[in-house]
């Protein structure tokens, strides 16, 4: 059985990164592809980006391009989701998800960044 | 990008009832079409890949049909436990990107 761990909620200054990891348990990690979904309180879902950890690729949503870098460290099972120049905008629940044929069957429990001055 | 639209944006019904639920997209996604269900407080929960397909421990009443850019989420009679956000997902094109949801609330 996979589980996914995210780490624990953030407040950042605009302006400033934020970084959210991703532990995974069960299953083969570097198998994995993972990948990371926003939602802003009261709204949809939104896709990052992902990463397959075997080969060290990340792909990114145009609209995050030059902002988000999302790693992994095979060696402790962890993906990992670095935004930067955050906004107002960007406060939301960030979810890792396990990606298998393109559908995610595995999710974290979410990790709460708020963006405040 | 493929853009997903779900109808209705609020459906109110009470338990046992059928709920359809409907999700066009903006372009064919072939079948590759997934729906989650998101209960509040929780991340949301792969119900239907591949348009058709149940994922692993989801009961009969949800079904999935439909290709090309025209798809149904269909929940045979409401439980309780099935008042929630679902989310319609295509894997198509790069990337994926999620319809906007449709809640379903009690009557």
């Amino acid at each position: 059985q996979v589980q996914l761990v995210q780490s624990g909620a953030e407040v950042k200054k605009p302006g400033s990164s934020v970084k959210v990891s991703c532990k995974a348990s069960g299953g083969t990690f570097s198998s994995y592809t993972i990948s990371w979904v926003r939602q802003a309180p009261g709204q949809g879902l939104e896709w990052m980006g992902r990463i397959i950890p075997i080969l060290g690729i990340a792909n990114y949503a145009q609209k995050f391009q030059g902002r988000v870098t999302i790693t992994a460290d095979k060696s402790t099972s962890t993906a990992y989701m670095e935004l930067s120049s955050l906004r107002s905008e960007d406060t939301a629940v960030y979810y890792c998800a396990r990606v298998q044929d393109g559908d995610l069957d595995y999710w974290g429990q979410g990790t709460l960044v708020t963006v405040s001055s | 990008e493929i853009v997903l639209t779900q109808s209705p944006a609020t459906l109110s019904l009470s338990p046992g009832e059928r709920a359809t639920l409907s999700c066009r997209a903006s372009q064919s996604v072939s079948s590759y079409l997934a729906w989650y269900q998101q209960k509040p407080g929780q991340a949301p929960r792969l119900l239907i890949y591949d348009a058709s397909n149940r994922a692993t421990g989801i009961p009969a009443r949800f079904s999935g049909s439909g290709s090309g850019t025209d798809f149904t989420l269909t929940i045979s009679s409401l439980e309780p436990e099935d008042f929630a956000v679902y989310y319609c997902q295509q894997r198509s094109n790069w990337p994926p990107t999620f319809g906007p949801g449709t809640k379903v609330d009690i009557k």
